[in-house]
């Protein structure tokens, strides 16, 4: 199947710095990526989508400038967490598909913010 | 508005037959999806459904009932590596993803 990767898999960042974390469709062109944030024994929650160079569509009560995000290319987008607080910590999640295939999900990244 | 139901927690025992149940109310509908999802892991994909009907593939099967917004997950010969949270998600429209809140299931020996 369809590989999604994520890096970093985990970050600790102190309070106040930023942090970018990558998304890559790695044996396909991903005309839409998803960031999703998932909370312990909850169920995912979609931030934004994402399609290749236009800008993303955020979710309501998602900051879209806490949470930037950039689809530069069919195979990249990227989450940058900006002045990350411990309210932050979180596990994120980034997802691709192509066109009106399944969607594939990447193994995620757990924040932790200080 | 989009919602989703499933039940929270299941229990079930090695060997057996668990069915988990969604319903839906979308604003359209593209498809429906199954997702497994082991703790601390990323969702991995289980099933399509689109059309009524029941998709089998190996020991889990998904039907679909789109006048009744229902679709159900049926696993058969559970393993106790089937313990999992498993997430229903609907494509109302376009590439947008709906999700439920998942159901943990509990499979004990």
């Amino acid at each position: 199947g369809a590989v999604v990767s994520q890096h970093p898999s985990r970050v600790i960042c102190k309070s106040g710095t930023s942090v970018k974390i990558e998304c890559r469709s790695l044996d396909f062109q991903a005309t839409t990526m998803f960031w999703y944030r998932q909370f312990p024994k909850k169920s995912l929650m979609l931030m934004a989508t994402s399609n290749e160079g236009s800008k993303a569509t955020y979710e309501q009560g998602v900051e879209k400038d806490k949470f930037l995000i950039n689809h530069a290319s069919l195979t990249l987008s990227t989450l940058t967490v900006t002045s990350a607080h411990p309210e932050d910590s979180s596990f994120y999640i980034c997802s691709a598909r192509e066109g009106d295939r399944e969607m594939f999900f990447g193994p995620g990244t757990r924040l932790t913010v200080l | 508005g989009q919602n989703i139901d499933q039940p929270t927690e299941m229990t079930a025992t090695e060997g057996a037959i668990v069915q988990i149940n969604c319903t839906y109310q979308t604003s359209g509908f593209n498809g429906l999806f199954w997702y497994q999802q082991h703790a601390g892991e990323a969702p991995t994909f289980l099933s399509y459904n689109v059309l009524d009907g029941l998709e089998e593939k190996g020991r889990f099967s998904s039907f679909l009932s789109r006048s009744k917004g229902y679709s159900y997950l049926l696993l058969k010969e559970l393993q106790m590596k089937d313990s999992a949270s498993y997430l229903c998600a609907v494509t109302p429209y376009g590439q947008n993803f709906v999700f439920g809140p998942g159901t943990r299931l509990s499979v004990l020996p």
